[in-house]
Formats: C-alpha cells, sequence, structure tokens
C-alpha cells in the first residue's frame, strides 16, 4: 500500500464548479497533514494545513478522519486561478515545544483543470 | 516575505561528474530538508537535516549523495557521480513551527 495515495484524476471542472480530492494515508503515526498546492514546474506550496476538526480558508475546506486514515479537500466556486496539481501530504517526525518537525511525504498529486 | 533561495536554477551535467546545489534556508529556520522529483513523478524526501548532522536519510540518499551547511547560511547538497537517472528537480526546504518552505529548486539534468 502507498504511504499516501491520491485520487488519481485529472479532473476538469469548469468555473463556479465544486470540486473534492480524498486522500488516504498508511502510517497511523503521522503527526500532521496538509495539502500542497504545485503549479507546472514549480516548487510546491502550502495551501493549508488540516485538522481532525476540520478547516476552512475561504473557498476552500479540508477535513482529517484519523480512525479511517483519511483526508480531503473540497474547493468551492472554482476559479481558473485554482487549475494546479494539489498534493495530498503527511508528515512523521517528532514533536515538542508546540510544534513539529519531520520529513513529509508526498501523494503524486492530482491535476485540476478549471475551464471557462 | 523571506524565502529559500537556490541556485542554480538549472544545471545540465555529464555522468559521473560531481555537483553541488545550493541552498540558502530562511535565517531563522532550524530544520532543513533536500527532496526531489522525477519529471512525472511524486515529490520524494531523501534528507533531513538539524544541529548541523543528518536526522534522516531516505534509502535514495546512498554514498554519492552529501549535505553540509558550511558557513551557517548556505545548505549544500553534492551528488558525488551523478548518474542519469539522478536527472530531477531537487527542492531545497526550511522549516518553523511545523510549516515547510520550499526553494523554487534546482533543476538538474545528467547527459
Amino acid at each position: 500500500r502507498k504511504e499516501v495515495e491520491q485520487d488519481p484524476g485529472p479532473f476538469n471542472v469548469p468555473e463556479g464548479a465544486t470540486v473534492a480530492f480524498n486522500c488516504t494515508y498508511s502510517n497511523s503515526a503521522s503527526q500532521s497533514f496538509f495539502w500542497y498546492r504545485q503549479d507546472c514546474r514549480k516548487e510546491p506550496k502550502l495551501l493549508m494545513s488540516v485538522y481532525s476538526s476540520g478547516n476552512e480558508d475561504g473557498r476552500f475546506t479540508a477535513q482529517l478522519n484519523r480512525a479511517s486514515q483519511y483526508i480531503s479537500l473540497l474547493i468551492r466556486d472554482s476559479k481558473l486561478s485554482d487549475s494546479a496539481t494539489y498534493l495530498c501530504v503527511v508528515k512523521s517526525g517528532y514533536q515538542g515545544g508546540g510544534t513539529s518537525y519531520g520529513k513529509l511525504t508526498f501523494g503524486q498529486g492530482t491535476i485540476l483543470t478549471v475551464h471557462p | 516575505e523571506p524565502e529559500v533561495t537556490q541556485t542554480p536554477s538549472h544545471q545540465v551535467t555529464q555522468m559521473g561528474q560531481e555537483v553541488i546545489l545550493r541552498c540558502v534556508p530562511i535565517s531563522n529556520h532550524l530544520y532543513f530538508y533536500w527532496y526531489r522529483q522525477i519529471l512525472g513523478q511524486k515529490v520524494e524526501f531523501l534528507v533531513s537535516f538539524y544541529n548541523n548532522e543528518i536526522s534522516e536519510k531516505s534509502e535514495i540518499f546512498d554514498d554519492q549523495f552529501s549535505v553540509e551547511r558550511p558557513d551557517g547560511s548556505n545548505f549544500t547538497l553534492k551528488i558525488r557521480s551523478t548518474k542519469l537517472e539522478d536527472s530531477a528537480m531537487y527542492f531545497c526546504a526550511s522549516e518553523w513551527n511545523t510549516e515547510a518552505f520550499f526553494g523554487q529548486g534546482t533543476r538538474l539534468t545528467v547527459v
């Protein structure tokens, strides 16, 4: 089983659509969870962290289910500028002093194309 | 806004040659990482570095690879004898308070 597995995609949606990405991870000891965005041939950029209570940032909502080892990202009212590869990322490592550090394990990414 | 900077942006080298990829992490960060991404594949962890020593490395990070922080600002990745399969995008990252910040990457092409 892959450490981090994402929907294969690609997703091709019209502007204004709602799109959902899913991800599962295999290491139950994983500590922190993220969605990153990667534009073509660019570095990954943090989109948002993911918490068990769920969190929202504008049009983006992320959810974590630790029991199922499942992470999701919902994008509402898609914009052309949302076109990118979305990476599900899990951190395993060390925690202390209110922070955590350690290696990131990436999923293979899901390509989203938003068209007019 | 502070950022991680990497040089060069693109390096072409002959198989068997040594290359050094350079990174300047964000100044108050303590944890540093190298990742690579082969074209069309996922981002893979290579090595983490803290307090002037390697804290974790992947099985990709074999004896051909080394890292060092020679002067307190630069963080380098050396590949001693490059192979064709080392061709990839190499990303440096530094971390503060849970969030990792990535440099723009060095595209290494081994011919």
